[in-house]
């Protein structure tokens, strides 16, 4: 089974804190994922990379930055927390290729709270 | 724009009951790919089933099966039998194939009472 890890389930940070999400996967997948979790907004992608020291900005990077040093091991960084940024934060990974089927797979995720 | 609406926010049923959730989606693509995605309280998202866009035969996964609709763009998920465990957020997703990036719905918080 892929196992995606997210190091923290929950997080409490004061505002302008610098903070670190963890996240690593153990099935060598090229693509690894940052969403946040919203009520009534759903799942928005904040960054991806698809290899090694590759990264795309997603639909809502603003105020975040990613580190994909490993393979296995996407970070997601908020540079000053700030309290608009209190969510949920989930990580996935992925295969490019037909035969992986499009399909992402999940870790539990990491609640976020900034006071 | 590639979007995906859940237009329920909230469902609740019985037991045993079946019980259909709705997504629509647009695109000017022809080939792409539909997930319904499940994410039990405090558990992770799994995915619960998966539709290519040019295989007209609907998906279907033991209980769980779709209705997809191309020319409607609208990609139902029925739930047959439901059970306790079914209790969960439903998000349905989409992405046009060779892309890498999933778009998600906002999400239908389904309770199943016993």
């Amino acid at each position: 089974d892929v196992k995606v890890t997210q190091s923290s389930r929950y997080l409490v940070k004061r505002t302008g804190e610098k903070v670190f999400l963890e996240c690593v996967q153990d099935m060598d997948h090229e693509n690894m994922f940052w969403y946040r979790q919203d009520p009534g907004l759903g799942l928005r992608l904040i960054y991806f990379s698809y290899d090694v020291k590759m990264k795309e900005k997603g639909d809502i990077p603003e105020g975040y930055s990613v580190s994909r040093e490993k393979k296995e091991r996407f970070s997601l960084i908020l540079e000053s927390a700030s309290t608009n940024q209190t969510s949920m934060y989930l990580c996935a990974s992925s295969s490019p290729g037909q035969l992986a089927k499009n399909i992402q797979y999940f870790g539990a995720g990491t609640r976020l709270s900034v006071l | 724009a590639q979007t995906v609406t859940q237009s329920q926010p909230e469902m609740s049923v019985q037991e045993a009951e079946t019980v259909t959730l709705s997504c629509t989606y647009d695109t000017s693509e022809s080939n792409y790919y539909l997930f319904w995605y499940k994410q039990p309280p405090s558990r992770q998202m799994i995915l619960v089933i998966r539709q290519e866009a040019y295989k007209q035969q609907n998906a279907t996964e033991n209980r769980f099966s779709v209705n997809f609709q191309k020319a409607a763009k609208s990609f139902s998920l029925k739930i047959s039998d439901s059970q306790l465990g079914d209790t969960a957020m439903y998000f349905c997703a989409f992405n046009h194939q060779g892309a890498q990036k999933l778009v998600f719905g906002q999400g239908t918080r389904l309770t199943i009472n016993p």
